[in-house]
């Protein structure tokens, strides 16, 4: 069955520092791959997409990597700053509706 | 309003009762999703509408669970014989269609989810 990981421990940094959360997925291969934040209480807030035909994608202080061979999306936060501390959830969409791991927390320490 | 809108926000009932939560999706938004999520988890996938039909009902854990969007906007999420299990947080979500099948590409625009406390 489809699985998706994200690391289910929280990832401390310190504010400026650049976050790195990774996301794997195994048995399919999905289209599009997009990362959602999620604060307490709150619903998820849409952050980026990237298609498999992309490598990289870039705004503002976020980046995203999509590598269809390691099964494996990279996103990283440069100058992370407190207000950056949330879940961040990863959504490989296949042909369904979006499935969703289980998100990592951030905490960005001043 | 500009969002998605969900009631109530919070709901306790007791074991055995009937649920009903309402989503309101952002107008002209053709796609209308129901997740489902606990704690330290991520949003559990229920239902997918495109338009006023159900085209992937593959998340419903059981039959306890029906929801309906008859003209094709507001959207309610029924739960029958509730059970301490169904305790979560339900999240609507609505995006614009990019065309037919099953494939979706687009952002999906999340309410602010409905608590149900079954005791």
């Amino acid at each position: 069955s489809q699985k998706i990981e994200q690391n289910s421990e929280a990832l401390n940094i310190q504010e400026g520092k650049t976050a790195t959360l990774t996301c794997n997925y195994t048995n399919y291969s999905p289209a599009y791959l997009q990362w959602y934040r999620q604060d307490p209480g709150r619903g998820p807030v849409f952050l980026l997409l990237i298609r498999e035909n992309e490598k990289e994608k870039r705004k503002e202080r976020l980046k995203v990597t999509f590598d269809t061979t390691l099964k494996q999306s990279l996103f990283h936060i440069t100058a992370s700053q407190p207000a950056d501390s949330a879940t961040y959830l990863c959504a490989p969409t296949g042909r369904r509706a979006l499935t969703f791991g289980s998100g990592t927390r951030l905490q960005v320490q001043p | 309003g500009a969002g998605v809108s969900q009631t109530p926000s919070n709901k306790v009932t007791e074991k055995g009762k009937y649920v009903e939560l309402r989503c309101d999706p952002i107008s002209g938004h053709t796609a209308l999703y129901w997740y489902r999520q606990s704690l330290g988890q991520g949003p559990e996938f229920l239902i997918y509408f495109q338009g006023t039909g159900a085209a992937d009902d593959s998340g419903l854990p059981n039959d306890r669970f029906f929801a309906v969007r008859p003209e094709g906007s507001v959207s309610t999420l029924k739960i029958q014989r509730t059970e301490r299990g169904d305790s979560a947080v339900y999240l609507c979500a609505s995006s614009l269609s990019t065309g037919g099948g099953a494939l979706n590409t687009g952002e999906l625009f999340f309410g602010e989810g409905s608590r149900l406390t079954v005791l």
